[in-house]
């Protein structure tokens, strides 16, 4: 059975970046038939897509964020990243990596989820 | 960008009793239409997608319709485990811009 799990810093200062990744296990992250991705959530808000990444490093941004974010894919590890720069306090969220098939973005599978909170 | 509008925030239901939650897009997603249940604490976990179709374990109970703009998801008599928030999210175009709802809470009456 696929497993998704969120590791990275609970806490991170305005300004810097902020870094999270997901491992994978239990199926391959190059699997031809699915992207990687990452939403997010404000604490008592709704989802918001940050954006998806293909085993071949392809990626698409949600155009809100896109300045400010990288993903990237590690094969040999079974992980994906997120890198999301010059963090404010509305960047606080629970930050959830998802799965969805190739060309539809129906989140099948999601991590638990990790709290970001980002505070002097 | 495409906007989903629910309808209502919070819906207050008696355990036993019928649901209807609206999901209203801002322009044509076709059937591209995904529901998703989120319990506190939890991952949101996809219900409905292609507007009716019931994800793998779903109980008959819920049900998906609609198409375009306007969109339903029917929970025909509630338990005690289906109080949560209800996202909708349409995926209507690739290259990738898809929207959430606001969310409808549904809660005990």
């Amino acid at each position: 059975q696929l497993q998704l799990q969120e590791s990275g810093p609970g806490l991170v200062k305005p300004s810097e970046t902020l870094s999270l990744t997901c491992t994978v296990s239990g199926g391959s992250i190059s699997s031809s038939s699915y992207y990687w991705g990452w939403i997010r959530q404000p604490p008592g808000k709704g989802l918001e897509w940050i954006g998806s990444i293909y085993y071949s490093g392809s990626t698409y941004y949600n155009p809100s964020l896109k300045s400010r974010v990288t993903i990237s894919v590690d094969t040999s590890k079974n992980q994906f990243s997120l890198k999301l720069s010059s963090v404010t306090a509305a960047d606080t969220a629970v930050y959830y990596c998802a799965r969805h098939p190739a060309r539809s973005t129906i989140w099948w599978d999601w991590g638990q989820g990790t709290l970001v909170t980002v505070s002097s | 960008e495409i906007v989903m509008t629910q309808s209502p925030a919070t819906l207050s239901v008696s355990p036993g009793e019928r649901a209807t939650l609206s999901c209203r897009a801002s322009q044509s997603v076709s059937s591209n239409l995904a529901w998703y249940q989120q319990k506190p604490g939890q991952a949101p976990r996809l219900l409905i997608y292609g507007a009716s179709t019931r994800a793998t374990g779903i109980p008959a109970r819920f049900s998906g319709s609609g198409s375009g703009t306007e969109f339903t998801l029917t929970i025909s008599s509630l338990q005690s485990e289906d109080f949560a928030v209800y996202y909708c999210q349409q995926y209507n175009n690739w290259p990738p811009e898809l929207t959430f709802g606001g969310g409808t809470k549904v809660e005990i009456k």
